[in-house]
């Protein structure tokens, strides 16, 4: 099985920060990741897949790159409704296997 | 646009089983596939299996073979899970989740099923 692993575990951040989130997966699994955040209660919701593409009507502020193992995800401006947790996701190989989380919080 | 509704919470005994439900409102699974995903409490979430209900053939996760069985009824564009052999360790929210493939990235997701474990 391919393990992600997602660094930092949580952060906190100022309002207008960039943020940086890092994925690294166990193999190459070549473009086949996908970013989504989760808010308490709430279902993940994509927000980029295919490592750089972003979903419908997710904000232009969220984007994604890498390939093979090493994979980054970045807020260019933080808002306050970006509060949650996000995890990234790979499907190169069954079976489907996400991070472990990094939870985002407001300074 | 298609949204999936799961059925309600449910708490077992250990050592039962469960079915959960998800069916797709406003539409069809189409040529879709239906995953299940299970997010224990503070935990990431953990991909059990999926199906593409016009083919009906589903993919499991091995930790969960032997345990699970994913089924769709097309005619009430409905995915089924059942997971047997319950124990504590199964308590969390069950969530089903609609992509493109069995292999691809979640764009719809239902709202959640809580399954308590407990003696």
């Amino acid at each position: 099985d391919i393990q992600m692993t997602q660094s930092p575990s949580s952060l906190s951040a100022s309002v207008g920060d960039r943020v940086t989130i890092t994925c690294q997966a166990s193999q190459d699994i070549s473009k086949h990741l996908n970013w989504y955040q989760q808010t308490p209660g709430k279902a993940p919701k994509v927000l980029i897949y295919d490592v750089s593409n972003l979903e419908t009507g997710v904000p232009s502020r969220f984007s994604g790159s890498g390939s093979g193992t090493d994979f980054t995800f970045t807020i260019s401006s933080l808002q306050p409704e970006d509060i949650g947790t996000y995890y990234c996701q790979q499907y190169d190989h069954l079976p489907i296997s996400f991070g472990q989380g990094t939870r985002l919080e407001i300074k | 646009q298609v949204q999936l509704v799961q059925s309600g919470a449910e708490v077992k005994k250990p050592g039962s089983s469960v079915k959960v439900s998800c069916r797709a409102s406003g539409g069809t699974f189409g040529s879709y596939a239906i995953a299940w995903v299970r997010q224990a409490p503070g935990q990431g979430p953990d991909w059990m299996g999926g199906i593409i209900p016009i083919f009906n053939i589903a993919h499991y996760a091995q930790r969960f073979q032997g345990r699970i069985t994913i089924t769709a009824d097309e005619s009430t564009s409905t995915a089924y899970m059942e997971l047997r052999r319950l124990t504590s360790e199964d308590t969390g929210v069950y969530y089903c989740a609609r992509s493109f493939d069995i292999q691809r990235w979640f764009d719809t997701w239902g709202q959640g099923t809580l399954v308590t474990v407990s003696a």
